[in-house]
């Protein structure tokens, strides 16, 4: 299993706010490394959806948006539109196993 | 702009060896560090490797420690996956991506690898 833990599916209604959850230890999130979030669509380059926890790369909507507290880290999503249906990943860096890690994904159905 | 093109993927029997490259441009190579990162069919993402951008510093995931080795040429603006000793969980879409910090900022569509007797 990843050593980051997402919920493996969450669902919306057009218009509704989700939030992902993204939880570590105290090797990784928990000790201070910053999350990340990527939206990929399958067959596609994954994107930079936040970095540094929080941070919205040019061009990414503000109905994204990253928080993070303690061993866990959340992606909200408001405004739910059916082009945000897409596979999510949170990302980190583990020190315990020295290199980067994912969550296990998250795949965003809009109803 | 970025680009990032993989090749060298392909079919590979049990045990053999494959070398996967990762073409760069719109960006001064050698000045970041460099990951591959897989997708096994069905499944999420998982970090492989990563190397620092003077070569020089090398990390990979224990699931490949002293099977794969990753490297760079900067004079060719090209990294590298070399792969020994594959194994049918080896098979996935292996995509080359380009740091900023300790996130990626630019992928690759990536190469299969596809391991089968």
């Amino acid at each position: 299993q990843s050593v980051l833990t997402q919920p493996p599916s969450v669902s919306g209604a057009p218009g509704q706010r989700v939030t992902i959850s993204c939880t570590g230890s105290s090797s990784n999130i928990g000790v201070g490394y910053d999350v990340h979030w990527y939206q990929h669509f399958p067959g596609t380059t994954p994107k930079l959806l936040i970095y540094g926890n929080s941070n919205r790369p040019s061009g990414v909507p503000d109905r994204f948006s990253g928080s993070k507290s303690g061993t866990s880290a959340s992606l909200a999503i408001t405004g739910l539109q059916a082009e945000d249906e897409a596979d999510y990943y949170c990302q980190s860096y583990d020190n315990s196993l020295s290199g980067w890690v994912f969550g296990g994904g998250t795949k965003l159905t809009v109803l | 702009e970025v680009q990032l093109l993989e090749s060298g993927g392909g079919l590979v029997q049990p045990g053999g060896p494959l070398r996967v490259s990762c073409a760069a441009s719109g960006f001064t190579f050698s000045n970041y560090a460099m990951s591959w990162v897989r997708q096994a069919p069905g499944k999420g993402l998982e970090w492989v490797s990563t190397i620092s951008g003077n070569g020089v510093y090398t990390y990979y995931a224990d699931s490949v420690k002293g099977r794969f080795t990753i490297s760079r040429d900067n004079s060719k603006n090209t990294l590298y996956l070399q792969m020994n000793s594959l194994r049918a969980d080896d098979t996935a879409v292996y995509s080359c991506a380009k740091h900023s910090g300790y996130y990626y900022d630019s992928w690759g569509q990536g190469t299969l690898v596809t391991v089968s007797s």
